[in-house]
C-alpha cells in the first residue's frame, strides 16, 4: 500500500522566516496531495492541496510544489508569524478518497 | 454552515467493552471517512461511507464497524475494546464519488478522544 514519509519530524522558525516541509510518497497512481494544520485539541484542518496534473500552487503565504517523477512534494510558508505553529500534515490519495498521512510536522514559530 | 460534528467530545471505557462514536458531515456532504489518530502521529484510515455501504476500508480488524444513515451521518462501533485502540477518532466528510479530477477535499470534525483503562 502507500507509504507516505514527512520530515522534518519538528521545525522552529523565527517569526518573519520561512518554513519547509518535505514528503515522499511511494505509490506512483497517488494523484492528490493535500496539507492539514492540527491545533491542540482540534481535528486537522485543510489549508492547501495538489492534483498530480499541477506542478505548483499558491495560497498567500502558503505554497506547496509537487514533483511527479521523484514522488515528492513539498509546504512553503512564508513569512511566518506566531499563529502558524501546530502540527502539519501531508496526505497522499489515489481515487476513492483514502488518505494516507505522514507522521507530522511540529512547527514552532519563535516572536 | 455547520461543519462536521462529531460526539461525544470525549470517552473513558474499560478493555472488553463496546462504544459508539457518531458523526454528523458537512451540509451538501454525502461521504464520511473514519480515521484513528494515536497520540503523536498521523490519522489512520479506518473505512469510508458511500451511499449507505462501506466503500473502502483500512487495516483494521473486524472489531471496527460502522453504519451510514440515509441522512448521511454516520456511526463507528469498536466491540471487545483493547488498551490500544485509546486515540482521538476523527471523522470526515466530503462530496459523493471520485471526480473525474481525483478524490475530493475531505473536512475533519473534531474528533472524539477515546481512553480505554
Amino acid at each position: 500500500g502507500e507509504n507516505v514519509e514527512q520530515h522534518p519530524s519538528t521545525l522552529s522558525v523565527q517569526e518573519g522566516d520561512s518554513a519547509v516541509i518535505k514528503c515522499t510518497y511511494s505509490d506512483s497512481a497517488s494523484n492528490y496531495f493535500p496539507w492539514y494544520k492540527q491545533e491542540l485539541g482540534k481535528g486537522p484542518q485543510l489549508i492547501i492541496d495538489i492534483r498530480s496534473n499541477v506542478g505548483e500552487k499558491k495560497d498567500q503565504r502558503i505554497a506547496v510544489t509537487l514533483n511527479k517523477t521523484a514522488k515528492h512534494f513539498s509546504l512553503h510558508i512564508t513569512e511566518t508569524q506566531p499563529e502558524d505553529s501546530a502540527v502539519y500534515f501531508c496526505a497522499a490519495s489515489k481515487g476513492g478518497n483514502k488518505l494516507t498521512f505522514g507522521g507530522g510536522t511540529r512547527v514552532l514559530v519563535k516572536p | 454552515d455547520a461543519g462536521v460534528t462529531q460526539s461525544p467530545t470525549h470517552l473513558i471505557k474499560t478493555r472488553g467493552q463496546q462504544v459508539t462514536l457518531r458523526c454528523s458531515p458537512k451540509s451538501g456532504h454525502d461521504t464520511v471517512s473514519w480515521y484513528q489518530q494515536a497520540l503523536g502521529q498521523g490519522p489512520q484510515f479506518i473505512f469510508q461511507y458511500y451511499e449507505e455501504e462501506e466503500r473502502q476500508r483500512g487495516n483494521f480488524p473486524d472489531r471496527f464497524s460502522g453504519h451510514q444513515f440515509p441522512n448521511y451521518s454516520s456511526e463507528l462501533n469498536v466491540n471487545a475494546l483493547l488498551l490500544g485502540d485509546s486515540a482521538l477518532y476523527l471523522c470526515a466528510s466530503s462530496p459523493g464519488g471520485t471526480r473525474f479530477w481525483g478524490p475530493n477535499e475531505q473536512f475533519f470534525g473534531p474528533g472524539t478522544r477515546l481512553t480505554v483503562l
